[in-house]
């Protein structure tokens, strides 16, 4: 079935210093969901990417769509504290019904 | 406000147990789910529903069932509980059309002793 895969799986980084987390699936890409999960918490829905190369904001996160819908990243400027968790992407499955969830990259923010 | 409601929030039950997990969802969504997972770990699909009667299972196997009578109300029901089924389980719902971001109740962490 389809697999979506995220690297690295772990990211320790400095209070301050940028992340990157990226998404790719065994198919090519089709819609790409991205979520936020705190320790002990619950995933949050933060964007949605459906162009080739789309680019969107957030603050200091910024989400992008490969050209080629082969792959898909988010990066965060200046990590803090806060941004600590996992942080999931989907893409939609075969069938354009469900939603299939990558592995994660967790992320820990030394301050 | 609209919103998932899982309940309990913690559940520490015998072996042989049948125990019940409770979500609903007062945002009027047709599309629920259920999802295991670990703690730090994958999310795990074990059923969904796209509307009243529908009921699937998904990706992971599991020894649950689920049912969905109304729209809104979504339980899982574990009829004899091993320590196996020790876990986090995640209720969501989404909007039928595609689209749109799910949106994740707190889940249950459950422990089988």
């Amino acid at each position: 079935g389809q697999q979506v895969m995220q690297i690295p799986q772990y990211q320790h980084v400095q209070e301050g210093e940028d992340f990157t987390t990226y998404c790719n699936s065994s198919t090519t890409l089709s819609n790409i969901q991205w979520y936020k999960q705190r320790p002990g918490g619950h995933p949050v829905f933060l964007i949605q990417l459906v162009k080739s190369g789309e680019v969107k904001k957030q603050k200091r996160l910024t989400f992008q769509f490969g050209e080629a819908k082969k792959n898909s990243s988010l990066h965060i400027t200046a990590t803090q504290t806060t941004d600590v968790g996992t942080y999931f992407c989907a893409d939609v499955d075969n069938y354009g019904q469900n939603f299939v969830f990558g592995p994660g990259t967790r992320l820990s923010v030394l301050p | 406000e609209a919103d998932i409601y899982q309940t309990p929030r913690y559940l520490v039950i015998g072996t042989g147990k049948k125990i019940t997990l409770e979500c609903s969802q007062t945002m009027g969504h047709d599309k629920m789910y259920w999802y295991q997972q670990d703690p730090g770990m994958e999310l795990h699909l074990i059923h969904y529903s796209y509307g009243v009667n529908s009921t699937e299972k998904g990706d992971l196997s599991s020894e649950s069932t689920v049912s969905r009578i109304r729209t809104e109300h979504f339980p899982l029901t574990l009829e004899s509980a091993r320590p196996s089924h020790t876990s986090q389980y995640l209720c969501a719902s989404s909007l039928r059309t595609g689209g749109h971001g799910y949106t994740f109740g707190s889940g249950t962490r459950l422990t089988v002793v």
